[in-house]
């Protein structure tokens, strides 16, 4: 079955630095793969997707790239700052699929 | 556009109650998703439904726990009777077929405590 594994965190910079958190997943076919953000009290909302090999998503200075060699869709940011605290789920779907499987979150603190 | 609308934000109840979510998805949504998020377990998917049709309800935990969606623009999650490990947040979402169905749009979340 399909099944995505994320750094465990909390993690936690200084603003300005240079956030990855890593993404790994198992799954049958070409899925799509997302990166979702939780701020706090708030429900998910859709960072960035990528729905092929080498595709590279990006919103508000975040980007991953789709990488089938090594199964992964890593989450980069050059310049993290305070409003990043949230945390940040992975998850992909079975192309054509309507379910998303999500990993456990990374739990992302930036301080001053 | 207003978003996908959760009630109560959050609820207590004591065991053995039946505790009703509520969720109203976006407007020409046709997919609804119930989700569970525990510290534990994480986000777990616990049913989904197409044009008010359940399609997959693989993730309810047991029979204490219950899903209708009697028409497009309303759905609820029902416990009952609730106990101290349904304690979690619950969230709705709901997408459209018209784009990528697995773009979800998110509720706030009910945050449900079992004493």
């Amino acid at each position: 079955g399909n099944s995505v594994t994320q750094m465990e965190g909390p993690v936690t910079l200084s603003e300005e630095a240079f956030l990855t958190i890593n993404c790994t997943y198992t799954a049958t076919g070409y899925p799509s793969l997302f990166w979702y953000v939780q701020y706090p009290g708030e429900g998910l909302q859709l960072l960035l997707k990528a729905t092929k090999a080498d595709d590279k998503g990006s919103n508000k200075g975040f980007e991953a790239t789709y990488r089938k060699e090594t199964t992964s869709f890593h989450l980069e940011k050059g310049s993290v700052q305070v409003s990043d605290s949230a945390v940040y789920f992975c998850a992909l779907s079975s192309r054509g699929g309507n379910k998303l499987t999500f990993g456990t979150g990374t739990q992302l603190k930036v301080e001053l | 556009d207003a978003g996908v609308i959760q009630s109560p934000r959050h609820e207590v109840t004591e065991m053995g109650q039946e505790v009703t979510l509520r969720c109203k998805p976006i407007s020409g949504h046709d997919y609804l998703f119930w989700y569970r998020q525990t510290m534990m377990r994480g986000l777990e998917l616990l049913i989904y439904f197409n044009n008010n049709v359940p399609i997959d309800d693989s993730g309810m935990p047991e029979d204490r726990f219950s899903a209708k969606m009697p028409n497009a623009s309303f759905s609820t999650l029902k416990i009952q009777p609730s106990e101290p490990r349904d304690s979690a947040v619950y969230f709705c979402a709901s997408t459209t077929s018209s784009g990528p169905t697995d773009t979800q749009y998110f509720g706030p979340g009910t945050r449900l405590t079992v004493l």
